[in-house]
């Protein structure tokens, strides 16, 4: 089945040490999203990919970076995690292109977080 | 500013009634407006999309109204059951060009058996 992976499903960092999450799709969609979300909070978006292109939402902080490589992949890098930034972080992809241009979100699991 | 709310205070009710949800917003003109199902520890799944241009929209015993006079979507649980206990988000894109999606905080579901 055509899915959105994300590894880890649990990750503990060390404060201060840089983290890397991951995700990948089979779905071959165009936009590759980064929400965080806390508890009882809504997704709040970091950054997304349209193609190549990289769109930084303006209140994330520089301390989250990401790359896409390619198509199916894209990465969260948190150069030096703080404990505010332990939370669930959600990748997600769309394809506006798809008739009626949609852009309906195809999340990951998610990765949680914690920072010691 | 833009808004997005949602009933943050969790919805209790009896198995086999018909659950609605709410979803107000402010300072959008969206295009479409989705709603999302998310179950703890999970990613958000797609339910249903509604287009400005539509009143309703059904799916088996889902359905959404969208009222862009009143600036609110209610979403509808018909016949609801303990599986459908979960978080509801709705979220809303605005029209013109590429726009990004904004989700609500949402609002927990809970179906007493």
């Amino acid at each position: 089945d055509a899915m959105v992976i994300q590894n880890p499903r649990y990750q503990v960092t060390q404060f201060g040490k840089p983290v890397t999450l991951s995700c990948s799709q089979t779905l071959n969609h165009n936009v590759m999203y980064w929400y965080q979300q806390k508890s009882s909070q809504a997704p709040k978006l970091l950054f997304h990919y349209y193609d190549k292109d990289f769109n930084n939402e303006a209140d994330t902080p520089d301390n989250f970076q990401s790359r896409r490589p390619n198509t199916s992949f894209c990465f969260l890098d948190i150069r030096s995690p703080g404990l505010g930034d332990a939370a669930m972080y959600l990748c997600a992809t769309s394809d506006p292109r798809a008739p009626g241009g949609i852009d309906t979100q195809y999340f990951g699991p998610g990765t949680r977080l914690t920072v010691l | 500013s833009q808004k997005i709310e949602q009933n943050s205070e969790a919805l209790n009710i009896q198995e086999g009634k018909t659950a609605t949800l709410t979803c107000n917003y402010t300072n959008y003109s969206p295009a479409y407006l989705q709603w999302y199902r998310q179950d703890p520890g999970r990613g958000p799944v797609f339910l249903l999309l509604i287009r400005e241009n539509e009143k309703e929209k059904r799916k088996e015993r889902l359905k959404v109204t969208f009222d862009t006079t009143l600036k609110q979507s209610l979403f509808h649980i018909t016949a609801s059951q303990p599986a459908d206990s979960a978080t509801y988000l709705c979220a809303l894109q605005n029209s013109g060009g590429y726009q990004k999606v904004t989700f609500g905080i949402g609002t927990k579901l809970q179906v007493i058996p």
